[in-house]
């Protein structure tokens, strides 16, 4: 079964300032990858999702992700944070061939400071 | 409105007593889903609908959770004699496709129904 690592609970940057949050997975193959967004109160949002072709994937809100499969990673980047990006960000990864069932990771809180 | 609905948005039971969650899809999205998130985790599936069929229920943590979509539109989460563990958010979600196409379409999520068991 595959699984999903946000090896931070939270990160803090200052608003203007790029920002790096990582997700590993684990699974035999290439899987399907998401990031989502959820603000306070709200339901997910999707901001990017990944299957295949290029490794460098460009989402809404400026957002952008690259899968580097060396490194079962899939993090997800911005060159410059603003405050409204403050928010809970989850990666979830969905099995490759036929599932259609996402296992999410436990989130990374960002925090921006003004 | 054009998104997904859900109600109530925040509902508290006594242990016990019976709830029943709402949600409301996209309109025309064949595809439903079911979550239960808990404090400080990401959402976990329970459930899945394509029309009115449910096609797969092997989140639901006991027999005392039961979803039906019976016209394909509306559904409804019921959790009987509810525990303290219960307690969560429970998020819907829709998409356009059925099965086939399901893992490729965008999941329009729900703001959820955080329901909290005394």
């Amino acid at each position: 079964a595959q699984s999903v690592t946000q090896p931070d609970i939270h990160i803090t940057v200052s608003e203007g300032a790029s920002l790096e949050l990582r997700c590993n997975y684990s699974y035999g193959a290439t899987p399907y990858l998401f990031w989502y967004v959820q603000s306070p109160g709200q339901g997910l949002q999707l901001l990017l999702k990944y299957f295949s072709g290029d490794t460098l994937v460009q989402g809404i809100k400026g957002f952008e992700a690259e899968f580097k499969r060396s490194q079962s990673s899939f993090n997800l980047r911005k060159p410059s944070v603003h405050w409204s990006d403050a928010a809970e960000y989850f990666c979830a990864v969905v099995a490759s061939g036929g599932s259609y069932i996402p296992t999410f990771g436990r989130g990374t809180s960002l925090i921006v400071h003004p | 409105g054009a998104g997904v609905s859900q109600s109530p948005r925040y509902k508290v039971a006594k242990r016990g007593q019976d709830v029943a969650l709402r949600c409301d899809p996209i309109s025309g999205h064949v595809s439903l889903f079911w979550y239960q998130q808990a404090l400080g985790q990401g959402p976990e599936f329970l459930t899945y609908f394509q029309n009115e069929a449910q096609l797969d229920k092997s989140g639901l943590p006991s027999d005392r959770f039961f979803a039906e979509r019976p016209e394909g539109s509306v559904s409804t989460l019921k959790i009987q004699r509810t525990q303290q563990e219960d307690s969560a958010v429970y998020l819907c979600a829709s998409s356009l496709r059925g099965l086939a196409g399901t893992f490729a379409d965008t999941q329009y999520f729900g703001p959820g129904t955080r329901l909290t068991v005394l």
